[in-house]
């Protein structure tokens, strides 16, 4: 098994354009989500998705959407790409639907610098 | 807002020293889990305690619960320089909130 991948490994982005970060899993997982880690903040949920056809927001959503078409993945589009997005970003998923219930298994990250 | 607080913010210890580190969260928990993380990598998952355990054991790791202070310790026994990484604590009651982590840097 793969686990989580993410791609791409480095992104550099202008201010206003956008993007998608690409995350998959070859586990049969229910439960996928995103994160992002600041220097200082320790990483704080931006969507999560507990099921193909379901999405929710986490604590950081602004700027950011996603869907779930399928169980393998769970892209995260940059809408209109802003300096505070700089960070690095980390795709997650675990076999409950309730991700407090199970170890979560994280994706290498993406680290993204908007200029 | 973070669930969970982690203290110190960085401890530095020499090898064979053990190495603890707590947590503090805020509202009621299904469990509690502790990560690690090496620098510039994902997160790798260490040990889950559910909120009716109080102790529990992995290798050289030692978690310890107490809900009535909502707070755990995560130790870590004859530490090693391998063992030079960030460790994050996780709690929630549906989704996970992670606290700020603790840098911990073992010296040979």
């Amino acid at each position: 098994n793969a686990g989580v991948t993410q791609t791409p490994k480095f992104q550099v982005l202008k201010t206003g354009q956008s993007m998608t970060l690409q995350c998959a899993q070859d586990m049969n997982h229910e439960y996928m989500s995103w994160y992002r880690q600041d220097p200082g903040m320790g990483l704080r949920l931006i969507h999560y998705s507990v099921g193909a056809g379901i999405t929710d927001q986490g604590e950081v959503p602004n700027g950011y959407n996603v869907s779930r078409s399928t169980t393998e993945d769970f892209p995260l589009r940059l809408l209109s790409a802003a300096p505070s997005q700089t960070s690095v970003y980390f795709c997650a998923s675990s076999y409950s639907e309730e991700s407090s219930y199970n170890e979560q298994f994280f994706g290498p990250g993406t680290r993204l610098t908007v200029l | 807002s973070q669930q969970g607080e982690e203290d110190p913010q960085a401890l530095s210890i020499q090898e064979g020293e053990n190495a603890t580190m707590n947590c503090s969260y805020k509202t009621s928990i299904n469990n509690l889990q502790w990560y690690r993380q090496n620098s510039g990598r994902g997160l790798v998952h260490l040990i889950l305690i559910r909120s009716n355990e109080r102790e529990k054991h992995s290798g050289r790791l030692r978690v310890t619960l107490d809900t009535s202070k909502k707070s755990s310790s995560l130790l870590i026994t004859a530490s090693r320089a391998a063992d030079t990484a960030s460790y994050f604590c996780a709690s929630g009651y549906s989704t996970l909130t992670f606290g700020k982590g603790t840098m911990l840097l073992v010296s040979p």
